[in-house]
């Protein structure tokens, strides 16, 4: 069965440079959510969206923002870049009534 | 809101021997409960998920988990690990008053080592 695609898997930025993640959800699923999970540490909730509008948001920096498209695929797009923001950046996905979140392998962001 | 506390920030454990993994949440509303695992390097997969009916839910890798509404927990046991077991777990809940699509809110983790 598909799963959540995100893309790259692995990306190295250097400071004050823009980065940006792309999600793929599950066919069919209209909500995507982002989670940053930062080493040893547990997935914190950045922001969702359902059928292309934000429905939650979480503890996303103002550098940060997102956005999902027409075809449902969501780009999560990072400026100024901090060594902070190194972190595995996970994307997921819900059909609304679904009760189940499914997440991607993640986008590895290191900052230098 | 909703808050997830694991009782225990590491567990060893010698392999074929029985696990419990401990999980209180917290919240003003009824939740949806699961539990997620991550092998090194990788992105989180679903062991097991309480949404209702039956309190005792049997997830992949002959994982199980009870949830016990009166003491708000939804604790993760197998009878017998695997090295192949070891790797964070992660407890998480969600608010299910909304029908589903609601964040999930996760625990510290807890890390696993089956050792031979």
């Amino acid at each position: 069965a598909a799963g959540v695609i995100q893309s790259p898997r692995h990306l190295i930025k250097e400071k004050r440079e823009t980065a940006t993640l792309k999600c793929y959800p599950i066919p069919r699923h209209d909500t995507v959510y982002w989670y940053q999970q930062g080493p040893g540490q547990d997935p914190q909730f950045l922001i969702s969206f359902y059928e292309k509008m934000q429905s939650d948001k979480g503890s996303i920096p103002d550098r940060f923002s997102a956005q999902q498209f027409s075809d449902y695929h969501s780009e999560l797009n990072m400026s100024s870049l901090e060594l902070g923001d190194s972190a595995l950046y996970f994307c997921a996905s819900s059909l609304t009534g679904g009760n189940t979140i499914y997440f991607g392998e993640g986008s590895w962001l290191t900052v230098v | 809101a909703q808050s997830v506390t694991q009782l225990d920030s590491q567990v060893p454990v010698f392999e074929e021997a029985p696990v419990e993994l401990r999980c209180n949440y917290s919240s003003s509303v009824s939740v949806y409960l699961f539990w997620y695992v991550q092998y090194p390097n990788q992105g989180l997969q679903l062991l097991l998920k309480y949404l209702s009916g039956s309190t005792l839910v049997k997830g992949i890798n002959g994982f199980e988990a009870e949830f016990n509404k009166s003491q708000t927990s939804f604790h993760l046991r197998k009878p017998s690990v695997h090295i192949s077991d070891t790797a964070e777990y992660f407890c998480a809940v969600s608010d299910s008053s909304q029908g589903g699509s609601e964040k999930l809110v996760f625990g510290k983790g807890t890390k696993l080592t089956v050792n031979p």
